[in-house]
């Protein structure tokens, strides 16, 4: 089946920081979406991406839909301690298919 | 404030228990899904519901039972459960577009449930 390949399991920053985060897969999906899970709460999405080739920004936060079709990267600009979090990464092949979800990245935001 | 409601945000039960997990949207969205969640592991699909219609099952175990009384409810019923089924079960929802699944979903907090 599909996979979405998401790594570092974990990653550290200093608050003020940008950092980068980067979803792979061997297939191509037609959909890239980011979801933000906190502690104790469900997912709550980011940022959704429908175009090969899309720069979407949302806030500090800014994602693209890879020209392959088979990666997306999501950035955010001057992290804060609130960024903490696990995001994850998830596509959707075509009509109808269920979303296939990255294993997730957990953020660390040091002040 | 999620827009997805979910009930109880917590369960105990024994494996000899029936409980229900209830979920409730009002943003007109006529899709639904429920998912399971392990610590520090992305949300498996377990069920999917489309115009109240079952469209999806995961190959879930029948200790789960599904039920969408109408477009604005779900419910998840459990019996005899086992203690790996401990977990947080989320609830989503999603638009339709001409038959089409968005993946714009809308979660709720999850029920944290822990079997004993």
């Amino acid at each position: 089946g599909q996979q979405l390949n998401q790594s570092p399991q974990s990653m550290f920053i200093q608050e003020g920081e940008d950092v980068s985060m980067n979803c792979t897969s061997s297939s191509i999906f037609n959909t890239w979406l980011w979801y933000k899970q906190d502690p104790g709460e469900g997912p709550v999405l980011l940022i959704a991406l429908y175009k090969a080739g899309e720069l979407t920004s949302n806030g500090r936060l800014t994602a693209q839909f890879g020209i392959t079709r088979k990666d997306s990267f999501l950035n955010i600009s001057a992290s804060i301690p609130s960024d903490v979090g696990i995001y994850f990464c998830a596509g959707q092949t075509g009509a109808n298919s269920k979303l296939t979800f990255g294993k997730g990245i957990t953020l660390s935001v040091r002040p | 404030d999620t827009e997805v409601t979910q009930t109880p945000k917590h369960l105990v039960m024994g494996m000899t228990n029936k409980k229900s997990l209830k979920c409730e949207q009002h943003m007109g969205h006529r899709a639904m899904y429920w998912y399971k969640q392990k610590a520090k592991k992305p949300p498996e699909l377990m069920f999917v519901y489309s115009y109240e219609k079952l469209s999806i099952n995961e190959s879930v175990p029948s200790r789960f039972s599904p039920e969408c009384p109408n477009s604005s409810l779900l419910n998840l019923h459990l019996h005899a459960l086992q203690p790996e089924d401990s977990a947080l079960y989320l609830c989503a929802s999603s638009r339709q577009l001409a038959g089409v699944l968005i993946g714009e979903l809308f979660f709720g907090e999850g029920s944290r449930l822990t079997v004993l």
